[in-house]
């Protein structure tokens, strides 16, 4: 399968516990995005990279969230001291060469539950 | 603010009929558009894609139409199969923009009927 994966699928929490979700791109693509997703919404923008450099980080990305990406190639995204207001879906996408117009491609994402 | 808009919480339609899903942006900015489609428990399955010197791309069933004047971008499938059933999200991106991040809108629920 040559497609986006993350892992875990699903991960229930406590409040205040520290979560880490993984997320492996199609192995070609440079561009990866992690994207949250709550009831009843679209997708949010929470941070890109490009190769191994985080070059844009959204407002939703508190300082509770960080994200890696170390050697370009599979991303972290990990949650500190997690909070209620954290459920979600957590999406990665990856996309071709930057400055062309490229689709992202998305994984099946990772759904939280906090406690 | 909501960038992008999908005014249709849902969509029923009979099979073999046309489906459209309607989307508006507010943002001049925007020149790349995308529909993805999503099952319940799956990430967002990339459909079609429109850049805004076009206004209309076709990819068998499916036909997106781009109006630049009003800001309005839809989405035709013709015929509707009961298999197309899922939430359809309407996305944009400002290619001048150095990531390319798509916003997207709430997403409109279609129900194809056999």
């Amino acid at each position: 399968d040559t497609g986006v994966s993350q892992d875990p699928r699903h991960k229930i929490t406590k409040r205040g516990q520290n979560v880490t979700f993984r997320c492996d791109p199609i192995s070609e693509h440079n561009r990866l995005y992690w994207y949250r997703q709550t009831l009843g919404q679209g997708p949010e923008f929470l941070t890109y990279f490009q190769n191994e450099a985080q070059l844009e980080k959204s407002r939703l990305l508190s300082d509770r969230f960080s994200a890696e990406r170390p050697k370009g190639s599979f991303s972290t995204l990990e949650i500190q001291r997690t909070e209620q207001g954290d459920s979600a879906m957590y999406l990665c996408a990856s996309g071709g060469p930057s400055g062309s117009y490229n689709e992202q491609f998305f994984g099946p994402g990772t759904r939280l539950t906090v406690l | 603010d909501q960038q992008v808009k999908q005014n249709s919480p849902s969509l029923s339609v009979q099979e073999g009929r046309i489906s459209i899903l309607n989307c508006d942006y507010t943002n001049s900015m925007f020149d790349y558009f995308l529909w993805y489609k999503k099952y319940p428990a799956e990430g967002p399955t990339f459909l079609i894609s429109i850049s805004s010197i076009k206004d209309k791309n076709e990819d068998g069933r499916f036909t997106v139409f781009l109006n630049k004047s009003a800001k309005h971008l839809s989405l035709h499938i013709v015929p509707s199969q009961p298999g197309d059933s899922a939430v359809y999200f309407c996305a944009a991106s400002a290619y001048g923009g150095a990531t390319n991040k798509l916003i997207f809108g709430t997403g409109t629920l279609l129900a194809v009927q056999p």
